[in-house]
């Protein structure tokens, strides 16, 4: 399969603890893009790299998240002293200059 | 004004029939726009992308865009009930890192 994966697919945490999220885009695309969505809302936009370089974060996003793309290659998305209004599903999506965006499954993150 | 607008719907067509659906824009410099469909629990799909006014199609999809009135539109032609989903309109904004903007989405019925 050479789609975007994304690892967990669900994780359930305590709040206050932390979690990260593994992305792994397909291998041809130099960009990445984190997004956030609730339900019955459309993904929110987090941040975005192309190729290692992190280029736009959401003016929305706390600074307890944070994320890194390390060599350009697969990303993590932390996100620091969890609360109840951080349970979404986090969507990674990778793409390149001429095409559209191809999302993984996401990862959905329920914190208690 | 929100950046992408789509009405949420549900939109419900009868099996063979024509779906329209409808997403409206605020930045005029915006070059890029995709149509996601969106099935319940699962992460989006792109379907279609167009940046030229006129229409493009494919298949039964056929995406139109109309960059004066700043509006673009994705017609389904013979719905089908597995045509029932949540669509989502996406904008590539104008601007030197081209952040993706998604609407609401709007959530088609096609029934049998």
């Amino acid at each position: 399969d050479t789609g975007v994966s994304q690892n967990p697919r669900h994780k359930i945490t305590k709040r206050g603890q932390n979690v990260t999220f593994r992305c792994d885009p397909i291998s041809e695309h130099n960009r990445l893009y984190w997004y956030r969505q609730t339900l019955g809302q459309g993904p929110e936009f987090l941040t975005y790299f192309q190729n290692e370089a992190q280029l736009e974060k959401s003016r929305l996003l706390s600074d307890r998240f944070s994320a890194e793309r390390p060599k350009g290659s697969f990303s993590t998305l932390e996100i620091q002293r969890t609360e109840q209004g951080d349970s979404a599903m986090y969507l990674c999506a990778s793409g390149s200059e001429i095409s559209g965006q191809y999302f993984g499954p996401g990862t959905r993150l329920t914190v208690t | 004004q929100k950046e992408v607008e789509q009405n949420s719907g549900p939109l419900s067509v009868p099996e063979g029939a024509i779906a329209s659906l409808n997403c409206t824009y605020s930045d005029r410099g915006s070059q890029s726009f995709f149509w996601y469909r969106q099935y319940s629990g699962k992460s989006p799909e792109l379907i279609m992308f167009i940046y030229s006014n006129g229409d493009k199609e494919d298949g039964r999809f056929t995406a139109q865009l109309n960059k004066a009135s700043q509006y673009v539109s994705l017609l389904i032609r013979d719905s089908q009930p597995s045509d029932s989903a949540t669509y989502l309109c996406a904008v590539k904004n104008s601007g030197g890192y081209q952040k993706v903007t998604f609407g609401i989405g709007t959530k088609l019925q096609v029934i049998p």
